[in-house]
């Protein structure tokens, strides 16, 4: 089985600095990993995945996510946040062999002027 | 294209009625995903279709909800009678394979009174 762990429910963070939404999982297999984000009675936006290659990924927005193997882990971050990064964040991850992608529990950004 | 549609926006029942949520996928996507989100559970897969066929419906709480896609373009996810727990936002979602990752419609708000 597949699964996603966002250990924060609420991440908060000042303007201008940077910030760090955590993400681990757990696949049988290569993973292939995600990060969508949904802001107040919006549906999910896609915001960068990782498939295979660089570990370190480049999405919307300004955002990144580091891929790292031996950590299971694919934290997705930003350099500067600004207030209108405010939002509810998911990680995602699908399995080898699956086509079904399984959702963390999202994480709230709250980016403080 | 439009996106994935989604109707209707809110839908506001009494416990009992039947209920049926409306999905327009993206034209050309072959996978299509039904989930629903709420605070204590978050975002839960209930059934996807590939090329129109059911795939995987283990998601799906009990029999009181069905869901059907009749062409490659409408699919529709009943619940039959609703009941007050079901309340949530109900997503559809769809794919052209899913190492692209998904686009989600902006759901369907479901309150049971």
């Amino acid at each position: 089985a597949q699964s996603v762990a966002q250990p924060e429910d609420q991440v908060n963070v000042a303007e201008g600095n940077p910030l760090t939404v955590k993400c681990t999982y757990s696949v049988s297999g290569n993973p292939y990993l995600f990060w969508y984000v949904q802001y107040p009675n919006r549906g999910l936006q896609f915001l960068l995945k990782y498939i295979t290659g660089d570990n370190l990924v480049k999405g919307s927005y300004g955002f990144e996510a580091e891929f790292n193997k031996s950590q299971t882990s694919f934290h997705l971050k930003k350099p500067s946040a600004l207030v209108s990064d405010s939002a509810l964040y998911f990680c995602a991850v699908i399995g080898a062999g699956s086509y079904q992608l399984t959702f963390g529990k999202g994480t709230k950004l709250s980016v403080i002027p | 294209d439009a996106g994935v549609i989604q109707s209707p926006r809110h839908e506001v029942t009494e416990m009992g009625q039947e209920v049926t949520l409306r999905c327009k996928p993206i034209s050309g996507h072959d996978y299509l995903f039904w989930y629903r989100q709420t605070m204590m559970r978050g975002l839960e897969l209930l059934i996807y279709f590939n090329n129109n066929v059911p795939i995987d419906d283990s998601g799906m709480p009990e029999d009181r909800f069905s869901a059907k896609m009749p062409n490659a373009s409408f699919s529709t996810l009943k619940i039959q009678p609703s009941e007050p727990r079901d309340s949530a936002v109900y997503f559809c979602a769809s794919s052209l394979k899913s190492l692209y990752g998904y686009t989600f419609g902006s759901g369907t708000r479901l309150t049971v009174v």
